[in-house]
């Protein structure tokens, strides 16, 4: 199956910061997806984004396929954007396969 | 207006018992899963369903077993429970499989 890695696997940041998530998969994909996990253990999905770049508000992400890593942005981070955020690939197969997730603590 | 909803959201119940979660879509989506998240918060998927036919089974015990009455509803019944069924169990839909995953709240099972 498609291996899926996050980095790093931990962030600390001062409210206000910018900050980068990695992901790197081991394959083609046709499907890449970026989830926020809140502290209360609800998913949100932030992003689907097999190729390109997306922005919502002060996250965006960036997915370069043909290198097969995709860039998760957060810019001026507050407290509630601590959590984790877990990316997912899949190849028209029905299921994604998830990273570790990368967890994000911000300090106020 | 929950998108995507389960019930219980907390299960707590003995090791051999039997026990089943609810999730409904209120979202029109044809693709429903069952996803399992444990205790390192590692999310891994189950079962997928497209128009209430089982489309992947990820080697799952048949101690595990999914029913799609409709489109819109998908349960998950766990005979036997083991310690090690204890996790976090999430139910999603989209519209396609190439399509954004909407998650439900999440049901946390305990077997003790």
């Amino acid at each position: 199956g498609i291996q899926v890695e996050q980095s790093p696997p931990d962030l600390i940041l001062q409210e206000g910061a910018n900050s980068t998530l990695r992901c790197n998969f081991s394959d083609s994909v046709n499907n890449l997806q970026w989830f926020h996990q809140n502290p209360w253990g609800q998913l949100i999905n932030l992003f689907y984004i097999p190729s390109g770049t997306k922005q919502n508000g002060r996250l965006s992400a960036t997915t370069v396929a043909t290198e097969r890593y995709s860039l998760l942005y957060i810019s001026s981070s507050q407290t509630t954007d601590s959590g984790v955020y877990f990316c997912a690939v899949g190849v028209n197969d029905y299921k994604l396969s998830f990273g570790a997730g990368t967890t994000v603590t911000v300090r106020a | 207006d929950t998108a995507v909803s389960q019930t219980p959201k907390y299960l707590v119940t003995q090791m051999g018992n039997d026990k089943s979660i609810k999730c409904e879509q209120n979202l029109g989506h044809d693709t429903m899963y069952w996803y399992k998240q444990d205790s390192k918060k590692f999310l891994k998927i189950m079962f997928s369903y497209n128009n209430k036919e089982l489309i992947i089974n990820e080697t799952v015990p048949n101690r595990f077993s999914p029913k799609s009455p409709d489109k819109a509803h998908l349960n998950l019944h766990i005979n036997s429970l083991e310690l090690g069924d204890s996790a976090v169990y999430f139910c999603a839909s989209s519209q396609t499989e190439q399509e954004t995953q909407y998650f439900g709240p999440g049901t946390r099972l305990l077997v003790l």
